[in-house]
């Protein structure tokens, strides 16, 4: 069964540019999960949607950050204009919308911003 | 509020031995608890999860883990370590309530000595 997908695995960009990060969440999962990983902070949950509708995204760093889900199979985190301290492991998961349902994690994104 | 403690930022355990790592949580209610392991490279995977019932749960590569509601507790065990055991190790605390997110602990680090 496939997983969680998301692309690109690495990226490299220089600071200003508009990044785009992208998750395919598994099929038939109704919650994403969109998640940011450094050695000093951890790992932040940045936002989670619930069939495609944001629910929270209080861990949004900063309006530079916006993400959108524009259907059930489909998600991007976008960062612009792009910053040195967003370089990070950007991370993505899926689960089922019932609560006691595990999460479901993609390999990351390794973002680094020069 | 719910909130998840690893008391241990880093363990060194010899190859061979039995590891313990320490999991705490503050949850009001009965909660739902996992463990996750993460590689170098690599995203967060599901070691096992605790619902409800036997208290003492099985998971994957020979783990297990045991929930003590008086301590609030919910520790990882293995009774024997593989120098591929080496990772970060993730507890997580959810509500149970649908469509909401896991509060995941700040992760423990194993290495194993030879």
């Amino acid at each position: 069964d496939a997983g969680v997908i998301q692309s690109p695995r690495h990226e490299v960009t220089e600071m200003g540019q508009e990044v785009t990060l992208r998750c395919k969440p598994i099929s038939g999962h109704n919650s994403l999960f969109w998640y940011r990983q450094t050695m000093m902070r951890g790992l932040e949950l940045l936002i989670y949607f619930n069939n495609n509708v944001p629910i929270d995204d209080s861990g949004m760093p900063e309006d530079r950050f916006s993400a959108k889900m524009p259907n059930a199979s489909f998600s991007t985190l976008k960062i612009q204009p792009s910053e040195p301290r967003d370089s990070a492991v950007y991370f993505c998961a899926s689960s089922l919308l019932s609560g006691n349902q595990p999460q479901h994690f993609g390999d990351g994104t390794r973002l680094s911003i020069l | 509020a719910q909130s998840v403690t690893q008391p241990d930022i880093h363990i060194t355990v010899s190859e061979g031995a039995s590891l313990e790592l320490r999991c705490n949580y503050s949850y009001g209610a009965t909660p739902y608890l996992f463990w996750y392991v993460q590689s170098p490279g690599q995203g967060l995977q599901l070691l096992l999860k605790y619902f409800s019932g036997d208290t003492l749960v099985q998971g994957i590569k020979g783990f297990e883990a045991e929930f003590k509601r008086s301590q609030s507790s919910f520790n990882l065990r293995k009774p024997s370590v593989h120098w591929s055991d080496a990772a970060e190790y993730f507890c997580a605390v959810g509500a149970g309530q649908a469509g909401t997110a896991l509060i995941f602990g700040k992760g423990t680090t194993l290495s194993v000595s030879s």
